[in-house]
C-alpha cells in the first residue's frame, strides 16, 4: 500500500468553526508532512513530524495545531481562521527525515480549503 | 531565502509532439532534485529523484538530466500523449537541510 489518504477532500468553514484535517499513511514511513498550496504557487512546508514528534514548524499561525497520535496518523486542526488561509492542504510522509535519506515523499490528494 | 524557477508556467502541444521545461536551483548546497508529476484531483506522483552532476534519468517516454554546476534540470516528454497533461514540479533537496522547496510547476496540456 502506498497510498496516503487525506479527509476530507473539500472543507469549508467559518471564521469562528473548528474542524480537523486528517491524514493516514500505512508504509511504515517515520516522517510526515504538512503542506499549504495557494493556486499557482509552490507548495509550501508548514510542519514536519520525525518519530511521531514535531520537528520542524516553519513560523506557522498558531491557528494551526498538528497533531500526531501515532505513525500512522496526522492531523491539523482548525480554529479562527482566516480567509487567506483558503487553500489546498497536502500531506505527505516518507521513510524518514534528515540523516542520508534522499527524502523521497509520497503526498496525499490533499484537502480544498476554504474559510468564508 | 530559496528560490527554485521552473518554466514555462504553462504549456499547451499536440499529441506526439515532444516537450521540454526547466527547473532553475541554487548551485551550491546540492543535495537532491526531485521531480513530481500531478494530475488534477490526484496526489503527486514522485517520477525522479536525481543526486549526481550529469545524472540522466528515464521511465518510459519521460527523462530527465541534471547540471549541478549550473543548477538546472531539464525534463523532457517524447511524443506527447493526452494523458502525460499534468503539472510537473520540481523540488530542491538543500546539503545539511532536510525539507524540499518546491517550484511552482509547468502545467502541460496535450491536445490530441
Amino acid at each position: 500500500d502506498t497510498e496516503v489518504t487525506q479527509t476530507p477532500k473539500h472543507l469549508v468553514m467559518g471564521m469562528t468553526n473548528k474542524k480537523s484535517l486528517k491524514c493516514e499513511q500505512h508504509m511504515g514511513h517515520r516522517a510526515m508532512y504538512w503542506y499549504k498550496q495557494k493556486a499557482k504557487k509552490p507548495p509550501e512546508l508548514m510542519f514536519v513530524y520525525s518519530y511521531e514528534k514535531l520537528s520542524i514548524n516553519e513560523s506557522v499561525p498558531s491557528r494551526f495545531s498538528p497533531e500526531c497520535p501515532n505513525s500512522s496518523l496526522l492531523n491539523l486542526h482548525l480554529h479562527a481562521l482566516q480567509p487567506e488561509d483558503s487553500a489546498l492542504y497536502l500531506c505527505a510522509s516518507s521513510q524518514a527525515f534528515g540523516g542520508s535519506s534522499y527524502n523521497e515523499q509520497f503526498f496525499g490528494p490533499g484537502t480544498r480549503l476554504t474559510v468564508l | 531565502i530559496l528560490n527554485v524557477e521552473q518554466s514555462p508556467q504553462s504549456l499547451h502541444v499536440q499529441e506526439g509532439d515532444s516537450t521540454n521545461f526547466t527547473c532553475s536551483f541554487p548551485s551550491s548546497n546540492f543535495y537532491a532534485l526531485h521531480w513530481y508529476r500531478w494530475e488534477t484531483a490526484k496526489s503527486p506522483e514522485a517520477l525522479f529523484v536525481m543526486t549526481l552532476n550529469g545524472d540522466e534519468k528515464k521511465k518510459g517516454r519521460i527523462s530527465a538530466t541534471l547540471n549541478t554546476k549550473e543548477g538546472y534540470s531539464y525534463l523532457y516528454i517524447k511524443g506527447s500523449q493526452p494523458e502525460d497533461s499534468a503539472t510537473y514540479l520540481c523540488a530542491f533537496h538543500m546539503e545539511y537541510g532536510n525539507k524540499l522547496v518546491f517550484g511552482a510547476g509547468t502545467i502541460l496540456r496535450v491536445k490530441s
